[in-house]
């Protein structure tokens, strides 16, 4: 059981809005850790998509964004798109833990 | 760009040490900014966090793994190497090595990773 809790999968049709969330506790995001969220497409290594809760490194479209707000944190994606497809984990800092956490993963269908 | 490329046996024998190298290119590993970072997958499972070194010698651990994890750091070579003792069929994962920011602790990049599979 992840320390970071995702929803095993959403799903959402081309064009429209996916949410992501992913819940915490007040010793990982609740304490001000920050968020960072990455994809990963079948067969390959994950990818970052999101740091410091609602930053995208170059080459991210602005369609995807994060957000934090108390022990949870989400990640949206619009105009979604077949590309899109893909498993995302959210990933943060564990006091308690003294080590990196990460949520167990959601898996994104296009229909 | 930094860019990492795991290697290592691809089948590791029950009891025995698990070791793999991650090189580094594009990058030096003495920079002040990163933790050279050992991240695996267990077959159609989520990410674990297995620990992380700063050039200087300091070194982190996911508790779990702490007693069995050795991450060090080869200068010479511009690569940095995980050793996992005492392994089981448990131990079965895709390792990847990672470049983990230290003002944050994201990791970017990743790198492709390496299918370690334990078994007699």
């Amino acid at each position: 059981q992840s320390v970071l809790t995702q929803p095993p999968s959403v799903s959402g049709a081309p064009g429209q809005r996916a949410t992501i969330s992913c819940t915490g506790s007040t010793s990982n995001i609740g304490a001000g850790y920050d968020v960072h969220w990455y994809q990963q497409l079948p067969g390959t290594a994950p990818k970052l998509l999101i740091y410091g809760n609602k930053n995208r490194p170059s080459g991210v479209p602005d369609r995807v964004s994060g957000s934090k707000s108390g022990t949870s944190a989400s990640l949206a994606i619009t105009g979604l798109q077949a590309e899109d497809e893909a498993d995302y984990y959210c990933q943060s800092y564990d006091s308690s833990l003294s080590g990196v956490v990460f949520g167990g993963g959601t898996k994104l269908t296009v229909l | 760009q930094v860019q990492l490329q795991e290697s290592g046996p691809g089948l590791v024998k029950p009891s025995q040490t698990l070791s793999l190298t991650c090189t580094v290119s594009g990058g030096s590993i003495t920079s002040d900014y990163y933790y050279w970072t050992w991240i695996r997958q267990h077959p159609g499972k989520g990410l674990e966090w297995i620990g992380y070194m700063y050039y200087s010698g300091s070194t982190y651990y996911n508790p779990s793994l702490k007693s069995r994890v050795t991450i060090s750091v080869d200068t010479s070579k511009n690569q940095f190497s995980l050793r996992l003792s005492s392994v089981t069929a448990a131990d079965t994962a895709v390792y990847y090595c990672a470049v983990g920011a230290t003002m944050s602790i994201w990791f970017d990049p990743w790198g492709q990773g390496t299918l370690v599979t334990v078994s007699s």
